[in-house]
């Protein structure tokens, strides 16, 4: 079946850098990827819609300067969470639809730890 | 108030039991609905997708309905096994509205 791959799986970084987020489909082309922020026991929350090569749509309340979406080609997006603070602590997730297809495929996620 | 509403919030049932989780929406316009399984720490897994014309769909152990008219689904797990224990998440239309899940536990 179709993979959505995210990397770094995890990662801790200090606060005030950067961190970028990675999410590939592995075996289809993604014209339209998603991202998500997942606070511990709440329910997965979208941040920003993207399709390939447009800027990425992003839900209210998200801060486009912030988080940066990148998808520059079909397979690979990212998001770049800048100037990282404490609070920006969370379970990011992407997932991706194949362009003219229904099923949306989920990556495992990204744990980001920022002390 | 979100638009799309689950229930029961959280469920424990015995292993080998049945259970039926709801998804009620009112996400307009509708395209399709989807549930997801999650568990803890990982990404979302799909079990099934319906448009508007389906009534029923199953995924082996997992049948899902919808009733368009009254915007309403509901997840059916058959003779649930430990390994069920997870999120269930209902997800409407493409603008990928989200229940907040149900926290399934399913006990020995």
């Amino acid at each position: 079946g179709a993979v959505v791959s995210q990397h770094p799986s995890w990662v801790i970084c200090k606060s005030g850098t950067s961190v970028k987020i990675e999410c590939r489909s592995l075996d289809f082309q993604a014209t339209t990827m998603f991202w998500y922020r997942q606070f511990p026991k709440q329910s997965l929350m979208l941040m920003a819609t993207s399709n390939e090569g447009s800027k990425a749509t992003y839900e209210q309340g998200v801060e486009k300067d912030k988080f940066l979406i990148n998808h520059a080609s079909l397979t690979l997006s990212t998001l770049t969470v800048t100037s990282a603070h404490p609070e920006d602590s969370s379970f990011y997730i992407c997932s991706a639809r194949e362009g003219g297809k229904n099923t949306i495929y989920f990556g495992e996620g990204s744990w980001l730890t920022v002390v | 108030k979100n638009q799309v509403e689950q229930s029961p919030q959280s469920l424990i049932i015995l292993e080998g039991k049945n259970c039926t989780l709801q998804c009620n929406y009112t996400v307009s316009p509708f395209s399709n609905l989807r549930w997801y399984k999650q568990d803890t720490g990982r990404g979302p897994v799909s079990l099934t997708i319906m448009t508007f014309s389906e009534n029923t769909k199953s995924n082996g152990r997992y049948t899902a309905t919808l009733d368009a008219d009254t915007k309403q689904s509901s997840l059916h797990i058959t003779a649930s096994q430990l390994s069920d224990s997870a999120s269930y998440i209902c997800v409407v239309s493409a603008a990928m509205r989200f229940g907040a899940g149900t926290r399934l536990t399913v006990k020995p």
